[in-house]
């Protein structure tokens, strides 16, 4: 069965700081990886995805994560970080079995302070 | 193109009243689930369906949770009764089959609080 550990609840980090949010997932066949934000008062929406090859994948907005196929491991990256990356980060795994199945992590929530 | 929509935004009841919460996918999504997020806690999947037919229910409360989706298009999640342990987000989301890549697409979500 698939599983989704985020390994930390809350990061607080000053304004224009680098900032990594955790995420390790189990799964017994080959899965998508995502991370999606949810901004305060909002629904969930999708920051970035691995499907397959390049193990780097970017975002509009500066994120970036690298998919580690060895320590399973799908960490959200970000060089300098703005107040409104405030938000809660959830990591999520998806694996085809008779239509996607879609698993979440418990959710980072993001601090950036000025 | 049109997101997913959810009704009610909010909705407050006493414990052992009953609720339900309308998702209406977007137009041409397969695949439509819904989720229960309880405060500072990530998403729990409830049931998933497949048009019309479900997939996967197996964490879906089922003495007092159900939920249908007639005509493979919009879906109802019902309570009943409601406990307090049910107040929660109940967040709707769907995604195209063929060729589907798993990206999920997010309804604002319904906001029930049992009193």
């Amino acid at each position: 069965a698939q599983s989704v550990t985020q390994l930390d609840s809350q990061v607080p980090v000053f304004e224009e700081a680098p900032v990594e949010l955790r995420c390790n997932y189990s799964s017994s066949v080959s899965v998508y990886l995502f991370w999606y934000v949810q901004y305060p008062n909002q629904g969930l929406q999708l920051l970035l995805k691995y499907l397959s090859g390049s193990t780097l994948v970017e975002s509009i907005n500066g994120f970036e994560a690298e998919f580690n196929k060895s320590q399973t491991s799908f960490h959200l990256r970000k060089p300098s970080v703005h107040i409104s990356d405030t938000a809660e980060y959830f990591c999520a795994v998806s694996e085809n079995s008779g239509g996607f199945k879609t698993i979440f992590g418990a959710g980072t929530r993001l601090f950036v302070k000025a | 193109e049109a997101g997913v929509a959810q009704s009610p935004r909010y909705k407050i009841i006493e414990k052992r009243q009953s609720v339900a919460f309308w998702c209406n996918p977007i137009s041409g999504h397969a695949t439509l689930y819904w989720y229960q997020q309880i405060l500072g806690q990530g998403p729990k999947l409830l049931i998933q369906f497949q048009n019309n037919g479900v997939v996967d229910d197996s964490q879906l409360p089922k003495d007092r949770f159900s939920a249908e989706r007639l005509k493979g298009v919009d879906s109802t999640l019902k309570i009943q009764p409601a406990k307090l342990e049910d107040s929660a987000v109940y967040l709707c989301a769907s995604s195209l089959m063929t060729g589907s890549t798993g990206e999920l697409f997010f309804g604002e979500g319904s906001r029930l609080t049992v009193l």
